[in-house]
């Protein structure tokens, strides 16, 4: 079952502006990540953000979370054709099982 | 080089021939799941295994097994393959007891069953 919905669905944008993907959820969480799929391939985690936590970076990613409102924030900093990808946000349950969100499809024009 | 390795890559059956898709990690990960992701229906855990020989159910379980003997493998067995088991296959490895560290995913396997 998906968690919640991520918005945008898709986003396109130029090199080297800042792309922002929200994220919301529905069930408490013990934290929350962000995965990076290019077409059709598998996976890759990019950043995980504990439930006690507000804000992480990482290079170019800004995470958010506010769990009063359940949702999350991805911001990718001065975007690069390679960025061009769908973006997942992902929150683990006590049980440690990880339910996907719906997927922002970004597109970085050259 | 830490990775999920799964194979086939590709795989093009008829139905209700037995398949088994492989999945290894060489990371001493204790936990271990199986996704498949659909259009419009996002990424669904099957099946999942929090260490050797102990595996539980996910969300879309039916039509599929698992086994657990080692602690590295964590096949994915369709006993009677359908069609509306079509879909890209993911297999992804974790250590657990701790909720601090993201999952690796293996490149993924792209089944039609016709």
């Amino acid at each position: 079952s998906q968690q919640g919905e991520e918005d945008p669905q898709a986003l396109s944008i130029q090199e080297g502006e800042n792309a922002t993907m929200n994220c919301s959820y529905k069930t408490s969480i013990n934290n929350l990540q962000w995965y990076r799929q290019n077409s059709g391939r598998g996976l890759v985690h990019l950043i995980l953000i504990r439930s006690n936590e507000r804000e992480k970076h990482s290079g170019r990613l800004r995470v958010t979370l506010d769990t009063s409102k359940k949702s999350s924030s991805l911001l990718i900093t001065a975007s690069r054709a390679a960025d061009t990808a769908s973006y997942f946000c992902a929150t683990m349950d006590s049980s440690y099982k990880l339910i996907f969100g719906s997927g922002t499809r970004l597109l970085v024009r050259p | 080089e830490a990775q999920v390795t799964q194979n086939p890559r590709y795989l093009i059956t008829v139905t209700g021939k037995k398949l088994t898709v492989t999945c290894s990690q060489n990371m001493n990960h204790e936990y271990m799941s199986w996704y498949r992701q659909d259009p419009g229906l996002g990424l669904r855990q099957i099946y999942y295994s929090m260490n050797v020989e102990v595996t539980d159910k996910g969300d879309v379980p039916e039509g599929y097994k698992v086994s657990r003997k080692e602690k590295r493998n964590f096949p994915l067995i369709l006993e009677s393959p359908s069609p509306n088991q079509t879909s890209l296959y993911f297999c992804a490895s974790s250590t657990s007891g701790t909720p601090s560290y993201g999952y690796t995913f293996g490149s993924g396997t792209r089944l039609t069953v016709v």
